[in-house]
């Protein structure tokens, strides 16, 4: 069973640009999240959508966007970029929202110079 | 305000040892807690887990101890090999209220020693 993908992997984009992240969940799964994760901050919980539904949110600017399509698959926007916005982007996917483990894709590394 | 506590950044251990990461944690809601490793440039992956319900949960070399009343939990990994070098990230989540995301301590840096 392939696991969970993300593209592209690595981005480099200048300040006040936005930007569009994919994420496609294992096969069968139906919950995607997304989270930040910058040094010494961990992981940080952006967002998480179940059937094509936003089910949670976490503590970010309405910059922060995402959705989810008909086929799991997710997307998540960043618009006026800032320096900070630097991170890398992980995503994850679970059966439900409900189910307590989740698996990771491998993340996009965001660059914002 | 951190929910989820993983108070050293990094720990070193000689091959063949023990190695103990710790997690804290505040939020009583938290009823699920997870353990993740994570190499560099992938993302993180599954180790282990436990429920409030329990004090502990095995699984080979990897065991998570659970001390509701403390708030705190541990991972003990024996004997230690260098293949477990990487980041460890303690997670946690409720299936009701507020936390029902998972919520990341900011991760231990394990490196064992040959």
């Amino acid at each position: 069973k392939a696991g969970v993908t993300q593209t592209p992997r690595y981005l480099i984009k200048t300040r006040g640009q936005q930007v569009t992240l994919s994420c496609s969940p294992i096969s069968g799964h139906r919950s995607v999240s997304w989270y930040q994760q910058t040094p010494g901050q961990g992981l940080q919980f952006l967002f998480e959508y179940f059937s094509e539904t936003q089910r949670n949110k976490g503590n970010f600017p309405g910059r922060f966007s995402g959705r989810q399509f008909s086929n799991s698959r997710s997307e998540m926007n960043v618009s006026t970029l800032e320096l900070g916005d630097s991170a890398l982007y992980l995503c994850a996917s679970s059966h439900t929202s409900d189910s307590y483990e989740q698996y990771f894709g491998p993340g996009t590394r965001l660059t914002v110079t | 305000d951190q929910q989820v506590k993983q108070n050293s950044p990094s720990l070193s251990v000689q091959e063949g040892r023990i190695s103990i990461l710790n997690c804290d944690y505040t939020n009583s809601m938290f009823d699920y807690f997870l353990w993740y490793k994570k190499y560099p440039a992938e993302g993180p992956t599954f180790l282990i887990s436990i429920s409030s319900i329990k004090d502990k949960n095995e699984d080979g070399r990897f065991t998570v101890f659970l001390n509701k009343s403390a708030k705190h939990l541990s991972l003990h990994i024996v004997p230690s090999q260098p293949g477990d070098s990487a980041v460890y990230f303690c997670a946690a989540r409720s299936l009701s209220g507020s936390a029902r995301q998972l919520t990341f301590g900011s991760g231990t840096q394990l490196t064992v020693l040959p």
